[in-house]
């Protein structure tokens, strides 16, 4: 098992609709969870940081965290074609594994005009 | 800001050859560094910790005589890929620490003929 899981996708939306990627993780005393964006060629930008249970928003993004079930999510409202990326959740596991991020695959996403 | 850079951008070298790719925090000292290795399509995989003062913490698999890493001051960190050869060619992406979040280069594209 994977210690993060990502849908590889292509996720398609259309422009102005809500684009919802998921991440499940394996280690339940992971900390701390991102959300990076990757353009094609280039490295990683963070969007957003969650700790805690429930949601975090910041702009159009929204960040939700259920620790019971292992899983974590990214809520893009109001999608763009500009939001069309390869997402990256990361995790931060135990803190006995230092600062370490640990990433899934990524899911590509594609705002559709 | 926290703002990363890596230099050179993209390097083609001949197979056999050695080359050392800089990583650079501009604005911010880093104790901790880290060396991230992608390959087309794939996510980050985390090659080595590069902690200032101290010997890199290389990831299982990953071979410490064919990755140089020196982290000589709170701003440098340096790798040389050692006997390049054409399946080291890849993307490779540093970031450097602070306040427990990582801040990333723009990444270096390695091709090795």
């Amino acid at each position: 098992q994977k210690e993060v899981e990502q849908n590889s996708g292509p996720l398609s939306v259309p422009e102005g609709a809500i684009a919802s990627l998921n991440c499940t993780y394996s280690d339940r005393g992971s900390q701390s969870f991102f959300w990076y964006r990757q353009y094609s060629g280039k490295s990683p930008e963070l969007i957003m940081f969650i700790y805690s249970n429930g949601d975090k928003e910041d702009g159009r993004f929204t960040a939700q965290l259920n620790k019971a079930s292992q899983y974590v999510s990214l809520l893009i409202r109001d999608s763009q074609p500009s939001d069309s990326a390869t997402y990256l959740c990361a995790v931060r596991l135990t803190t006995g594994g230092g600062n370490k991020l640990t990433f899934g695959t990524g899911t590509q996403l594609k705002v559709e005009l | 800001g926290a703002v990363v850079s890596q230099h050179p951008s993209w390097v083609i070298c001949k197979s056999g050859t050695s080359v050392k790719i800089e990583c650079r925090s501009l604005d911010f000292q880093a104790t901790t560094m880290f060396w991230y290795r992608q390959f087309p399509k794939q996510s980050l995989m985390l090659m080595a910790t590069s902690n200032e003062g101290s010997k890199a913490t290389y990831e299982q698999g990953v071979e410490k005589d064919k990755f140089l890493i020196n982290h000589a001051s709170l701003t440098l960190s340096t790798l040389t890929v050692t006997s390049a050869h054409p399946e080291d060619s890849s993307f490779y992406i540093c970031s450097a620490e602070r306040r427990g979040e990582q801040f990333f280069g723009p990444g270096t594209r390695l091709t090795v003929l």
